[in-house]
């Protein structure tokens, strides 16, 4: 099966600029992930959908970050606008009902300069 | 109570030794514990995941060991090689579809 497909893969920007990034699922997976992974660390989860509703983004800083899954498919992320400290690999993943582990797409290495 | 705690950070074994990591949790209400193995400029990968129900799992050459009552699970890579050579993650959930909580990972090389 085609995997968690996300773009762009490599991304640099100035900070206060904006940057958005874009996963398509594996099909059939109801639920979506957006993680950050800071360098040296383990992925943080930042929003969990379930089809098109939103189950958690308590960790999300929702005065910059937003995102959106249309039609409980594709999904977007957007950072406006980044700091230095957004700076990170973002990983999107999924996974099928029932299923507690995602399957990870490639990341984006977002540079904040 | 959310937090997993992986040790060590970084792990160098010869090839053909024995690989062990090790995690910890707190949170009680954890009852999924996988671990993933990541390349770099790569999504992590599952490797292998356990529950609560059960001490130890084989996959290969790759065992999870459980101890529920001290809340430490731990990797075990047997007859490590150089492929294995990846960072490793250890981490944990609650049934009901909740989110992974990952640990910070253990930069494991494996040298000839």
């Amino acid at each position: 099966e085609a995997g968690v497909a996300q773009s762009p893969r490599y991304k640099i920007i100035e900070k206060r600029q904006s940057v958005a990034f874009w996963c398509n699922p594996i099909s059939g997976h109801a639920t979506l992930y957006w993680y950050q992974q800071i360098l040296g660390q383990g992925p943080k989860l930042l929003i969990q959908f379930q089809n098109n509703g939103v189950v958690d983004d308590s960790q999300l800083p929702k005065d910059r970050f937003s995102a959106e899954r249309l039609k409980g498919v594709d999904s977007t992320l957007k950072i406006q606008p980044a700091k230095l400290e957004d700076s990170a690999v973002y990983l999107c993943a999924s996974s099928p009902p029932g299923r507690e582990s995602g399957i990870f797409g490639p990341g984006t290495r977002l540079t904040v300069t | 109570q959310q937090q997993v705690k992986q040790s060590p950070q970084s792990l160098i074994v010869q090839k053909g030794g024995i690989s062990i990591i090790n995690c910890a949790y707190e949170n009680t209400a954890f009852d999924y514990f996988p671990w993933y193995q990541q390349f770099p400029g790569k999504g992590p990968a599952l490797l292998i995941a356990i529950r609560p129900d059960v001490s130890e799992k084989k996959e290969g050459r790759f065992t999870i060991s459980f101890n529920k009552s001290a809340k430490q699970f731990s990797l075990h890579i047997m007859d490590s090689q150089p492929g294995d050579s990846a960072t490793y993650f250890c981490a944990a959930s609650s049934s009901g579809n909740t989110p992974l909580v990952f640990g910070k990972g253990t930069r494991l090389s494996v040298i000839a």
